[in-house]
């Protein structure tokens, strides 16, 4: 069975500093990966997705992943992190082998100090 | 294009009463439908999904229930609500299987009192 890890609950960064989220992944084959953010009191939004092809995708609102097989990996990057994106970032297996299920991490919680 | 809308925003029930979320999507056909709950500062729990008009498969043994009267409809549905529904509930919306990513509506806030 697919598993999806984030180690981090919490991450505190400063504003103007990078960021990196990680997530771990468990499947068999090669994944289908994505990264969502969700805002206090809001749905989850899709910031970028992993398919297949280029390892280092690009996503929306300035984030980056990328794939990296041999560490089963697909984290999150942001160069310069603002205090807009402080959130809750979910990273998810997408569902395999005739499921529809996707596998969701638990979430890492963002917060920005000025 | 596609949209997702969900109601009410905001939710205040008494112990023992009837439930009733609301979900519709425009824009695509033959959706696969989703609901979430998220509980305080957890992640997220799949409680149904549907990939068809009548089909609703359960994931967690639970007093809700879902149905799926229209091809883009989906609802929550409770007879008698407890404490522990308390929560932020998501409807969401994929279509085909697992390489798309799934669309969230912007939740309910469910408060039981």
């Amino acid at each position: 069975a697919q598993s999806v890890t984030q180690p981090d609950i919490h991450i505190t960064v400063s504003e103007g500093a990078s960021l990196e989220l990680r997530c771990n992944y468990s499947y068999g084959a090669t994944p289908y990966l994505f990264w969502y953010v969700q805002s206090p009191g809001q749905g989850l939004q899709l910031l970028l997705k992993y398919f297949s092809g280029d390892t280092l995708v690009q996503g929306i609102k300035g984030f980056e992943a990328e794939f990296k097989r041999s560490q089963s990996s697909f984290n999150l990057r942001k160069p310069s992190v603002h205090w807009s994106d402080a959130a809750e970032y979910f990273c998810a297996v997408g569902a395999q082998g005739g499921s529809y299920i996707p596998t969701f991490g638990r979430g890492t919680s963002l917060i920005v100090h000025p | 294009s596609q949209t997702i809308h969900q109601w009410p925003a905001t939710l205040v029930q008494p112990v023992g009463s009837p439930l009733s979320l609301e979900c519709t999507v425009e824009g695509t056909s033959n959706p696969n439908l989703y609901w979430y709950r998220q509980a305080a500062g957890r992640g997220l729990q799949l409680l149904f999904y549907s990939v068809g008009i009548g089909q609703i498969s359960s994931e967690v043994p639970q007093n809700l229930s879902a149905s799926r009267p229209q091809d883009r409809q989906f609802i929550l549905s409770s007879k008698k609500l407890l404490l522990s529904d308390s929560g932020f509930y998501l409807c969401a919306w994929s279509v085909g299987q697992g390489s798309q990513p799934q669309h969230f509506g912007d939740g309910t806030r469910l408060s039981i009192l």
